[in-house]
């Protein structure tokens, strides 16, 4: 299995402008976390999925933030507009969920996003 | 709301030296502990997975503990390598699949 994908690997845009960050799920796996990793805060949960479906999005920083999981094997994370803030590494993980038993969650390699 | 805290934040130790590196966490009601790795520049690689009605687990030179009573884990590596250079990092599963995490232990082994 290839692993987590993430897209891109690298991003630098200028404020205002839209991003979209892109996960693919390792196959078979039925759970979908976004994370955003800084200096300041460490890693913090933006949002997941179970099957497809956002469960917790508390961790949304602001409306400018969305996400979406049209299918199992992909989601989208998008930040419309974007400000300097936002920089910061984006990390997509995905697990297999079932019942009792939580599963180990596997990384991504991240997405760096640099907004000038 | 759940904490987690990672003591110590760096670590320096020659080859060889066998270290313990500790996690904490407040709220006992959690689901499992996952022990990353994470090297500069890249993503998280999982370790170890402990679940909550689990004391222990064991990969090669690493193995974890966790006290679910005291809120306490710990990742024991054997045998330290320069290749074992990188952040170490504690989360705390809770429900939902939720991962808490904590800062980080930054370990570095001196050829």
């Amino acid at each position: 299995d290839a692993g987590v994908i993430q897209s891109p690997r690298h991003e630098v845009t200028e404020m205002g402008q839209e991003v979209t960050l892109r996960c693919k799920p390792i196959s078979g796996h039925n759970s979908l976390f976004w994370y955003r990793q800084t200096m300041m805060r460490g890693l913090e949960l933006l949002i997941y999925f179970n099957n497809n479906v956002p469960i917790d999005d508390s961790g949304m920083p602001e409306d400018r933030f969305s996400a979406k999981m049209p299918n199992a094997s992909f989601s989208t994370l998008k930040i419309q507009p974007s400000e300097p803030r936002d920089s910061a590494v984006y990390f997509c993980a995905s697990s297999l969920f079932g019942g009792v038993s939580y599963n180990e969650q596997f990384f991504g390699p991240g997405t760096r996003l640099t907004v000038l | 709301k759940q904490e987690v805290t990672q003591i110590p934040a760096a670590l320096s130790v020659p080859e060889g030296e066998n270290l313990v590196l500790n996690c904490s966490f407040t709220d006992s009601a959690i689901y499992n502990l996952q022990w990353f790795r994470q090297d500069p520049g890249k993503g998280l690689t999982s370790l170890l997975l402990i679940q909550s009605s689990q004391r222990e687990q064991t990969s090669g030179r690493l193995n974890a503990s966790l006290d679910k009573s005291s809120g306490r884990s710990t990742l024991y590596i054997a045998a330290s390598q320069p290749g074992d250079s990188a952040t170490y990092l504690c989360a705390v599963g809770t429900s939902g699949s939720r991962l808490t995490f904590g800062e980080g232990t930054q370990l570095t082994v001196n050829p």
